[in-house]
């Protein structure tokens, strides 16, 4: 059962130009959002995270949108850099008060030309 | 902090053999978790731990896999029998709880090959 569900799979911006990607859920109980960056044979790194009560973002040239009523967040990387080549992942987390668990969408891997 | 540190590197094994993973997280996290990673699934969770104990193994595939805590810096996935399905980037990573949010650090993995 997968519950955060990432698009696209792939993407190809040019250089300058604007990367978005979409993540959707369905469980209202997740109250953070975070993105992990991964470059090639590296683990994931945090980029930039939000919680539901704020509907935007922004770090640099990374956003996150976040549409509360639609349960969806997207992340939008402007002026995209060949360096920002990487897969991105969206996150969800749970916290049960005892424990928390974040469940990962399949991954967007990015491809910035020159 | 030298980050989250995963052993081996890279491990090629036969089928049926045993492959033990080893994981050391960042000093003073109290949670530490263990994800593969293949092209198919993407990120699983398999197993968390927090302060050493284990809190959900749902994502543990089957019986053949196990994971331990012995203490808080250290702690090992064990996949025995192995098979050529399990071949993955298996991750661990450590975090310490706070009121924000779960911020997870990830060691580097290691790219697991059953032949």
């Amino acid at each position: 059962q997968q519950q955060v569900k990432q698009s696209p799979q792939s993407l190809i911006v040019q250089k300058g130009g604007i990367s978005i990607i979409n993540c959707a859920y369905e469980n209202t109980a997740f109250d953070y959002f975070p993105w992990y960056q991964q470059f090639p044979g590296k683990g994931p790194a945090l980029l930039i995270a939000i919680r539901p009560d704020v509907s935007e973002k922004k770090e640099g040239r990374f956003t996150i949108s976040f549409n509360k009523s639609a349960k969806q967040f997207s992340l939008h990387i402007m002026d995209s850099q060949p360096g920002d080549s990487a897969t991105y992942f969206c996150a969800a987390l749970i916290n049960t008060g005892t424990a928390s668990k974040l469940t990962f969408g399949t991954g967007t891997r990015l491809q910035v030309t020159l | 902090d030298a980050g989250v540190i995963q052993s081996p590197r890279h491990e090629v094994t036969e089928m049926g053999q045993e492959v033990t993973l080893r994981c050391k997280p960042i000093s003073g996290h109290d949670y530490l978790f263990w994800y593969r990673q293949t092209m198919m699934r993407g990120l699983e969770l398999l197993i968390y731990f927090n302060n050493n104990v284990p809190i959900d193994d749902s994502g543990m595939p089957e019986d053949r896999f196990s994971a331990k805590m012995p203490n808080a810096s250290f702690s090992t996935l064990k996949i025995q029998p192995s098979e050529p399905r399990d071949s993955a980037v298996y991750f661990c990573a450590s975090s310490l709880s706070n009121r924000s949010g779960l911020k997870l650090f990830f060691g580097s993995g290691t790219q697991l090959s059953v032949l």
